[in-house]
């Protein structure tokens, strides 16, 4: 069975800070990567995606890759409280497989 | 992306009855998907809806219970047939690509379904 794990949180960060978000997957063979963002009752926002490895970056963003480890994360620089919020790995093999997400919390 | 629009946004039913959820892309896509969100959880694939084809369901989820339309490529519904409580939860659909090559999927606003 295909699985993605994250850390549940709260991660806690002061605003300006950098938060760190961390995702493993099981499947070798999943050949793409997204994360969204999910503010509480909305649905899920596609925020990055990335397939090869190493970095991608897209403002404060920046996705990071490494197929080897099965290891995907994602930065968020300069956190600011508007992006409190929870983070969702999704992980493409055949289908898109979620994690149970990342609740991410920035401190003013 | 393209744009989605689900409906009804929220519901509260009563166990027994049937939901009908629709979602309509303002552009033509080939895959549309349904999925589900409980309580403090992440998403869960229900099916996915070809326009032209039965809709193909993962594991645990059957078409008597959740039975889907798909009459062409920019709307689908849902049905959530024979309601029980367990069935509360989030039901979203989502249309899959984009000017990428990741095959991204996009989602619509979801629908929160109560079952009293």
């Amino acid at each position: 069975q295909k699985e993605v794990e994250q850390n549940s949180g709260p991660l806690s960060v002061p605003e300006g800070a950098i938060a760190s978000l961390n995702c493993t997957y099981s499947d070798r063979g999943s050949q793409s990567f997204f994360w969204y963002r999910q503010y509480s009752g909305k649905s899920p926002e596609l925020i990055m995606f990335i397939y090869s490895n190493g970095d991608k970056e897209d403002g404060r963003f920046t996705a990071q890759l490494n197929k080897a480890s099965q290891y995907v994360s994602l930065l968020i620089r300069d956190s600011q409280p508007s992006d409190s919020a929870t983070y969702l790995c999704a992980v493409n093999s055949y289908q898109l497989t979620f994690g149970k997400g990342t609740k991410l919390s920035v401190i003013p | 992306s393209a744009v989605i629009s689900q409906k009804p946004s929220r519901d509260i039913c009563q166990r027994g009855t049937s939901l009908t959820i629709q979602c309509q892309v303002d552009s033509q896509v080939t895959m549309m998907f349904w999925y589900r969100q409980q309580p403090g959880q992440s998403l869960t694939l229900i099916a996915t809806a070809n326009q032209g084809s039965e809709a193909t369901y993962e594991s645990g989820f059957v078409i008597d219970k959740f039975p889907i339309s798909r009459p062409n490529l920019t709307f689908s519904t849902l049905t959530v047939s024979n309601m029980s409580p367990e069935d509360s939860s989030i039901y979203l659909c989502s249309v899959e690509g984009g000017p990428n090559e990741a095959s991204e999927q996009y989602f619509g606003p979801g629908t929160r379904l109560t079952v009293t």
